[in-house]
């Protein structure tokens, strides 16, 4: 399983755009990238997944560089709502793989 | 698409009691389902891998006559933690595999987690 680096935490203010970038050197060739939202005292919510160069979709985007060691999770104009816990994991694309949660980032957002 | 139910949403026992937590997949047939567990301020750490009509695949360290898992259809898992201690209160949260359209891979989508107290 691929391990994953990511920031402890990260702070930022409503209506600013947030990166978060994750690290995985370790990815094999037939791994997803994916990343989930964790708010407290509920499951983590699927946000994007990417297996190379960039997804978008309505809530953000992610960007995969060519060697895929890393990817970025960007989240456009950030409210105070979307203070929480976010995680970057990977994958392979079958069925019955296994997901091992780092630590994620704790992303305050304040007025 | 890909909505996961756990039952129930918490769930309050004395020690030495069984507590069996339900899994379901409203939208989707979930050939495999993932039992997971989340101490306060702490990452999920998977405890099991659930397949449809076969036994569960454990994690180390985890208790299988403990914590019993059966995933009897496409739908629905449950885990059942028998003989409860407050060592094991802790947020448990399952989820389903699903391969979706405009998704790569078949991703877990995640139940929104039992709080389990054991006094």
């Amino acid at each position: 399983l691929a391990k994953t680096t990511q920031p402890i935490s990260m702070d930022s203010y409503e209506g600013q755009e947030v990166n978060i970038t994750c690290s995985h050197n370790n990815i094999a060739t037939n791994d997803y990238i994916t990343w989930y939202q964790q708010f407290p005292s509920q499951g983590p919510r699927f946000i994007i997944q990417g297996y190379k160069t960039k997804v978008t979709n309505e809530v953000a985007s992610l960007f995969i560089p060519a060697d895929r060691k890393s990817s970025t999770l960007s989240l456009p104009r950030v409210s105070l709502s979307d203070t929480a816990v976010y995680y970057c994991l990977v994958g392979g694309a079958g069925g019955g793989n296994k997901l091992t949660f780092g630590t994620g980032t704790q992303l305050k957002v304040e007025l | 698409g890909a909505v996961v139910s756990q039952h129930p949403s918490w769930v309050i026992c004395k020690s030495g009691t069984s507590v069996k937590i339900e899994c379901r997949s409203l939208d989707f047939q979930a050939t495999t389902m993932f039992w997971y567990r989340q101490f306060p301020k702490q990452s999920l750490m998977l405890m099991a891998t659930s397949n449809e009509g076969s036994k569960a695949t454990y994690e180390q360290g985890v208790e299988k006559d403990k914590f019993l898992i059966n995933h009897a259809s496409l739908t629905l898992s449950t885990l059942t933690v028998t003989s409860a201690h407050p060592e094991d209160s802790s947020f448990y949260i399952c989820s389903g595999e699903a391969g979706l359209a405009g998704v790569g891979a078949d991703t877990q989508y995640f139940g929104p987690g039992t709080r389990l107290t054991v006094l």
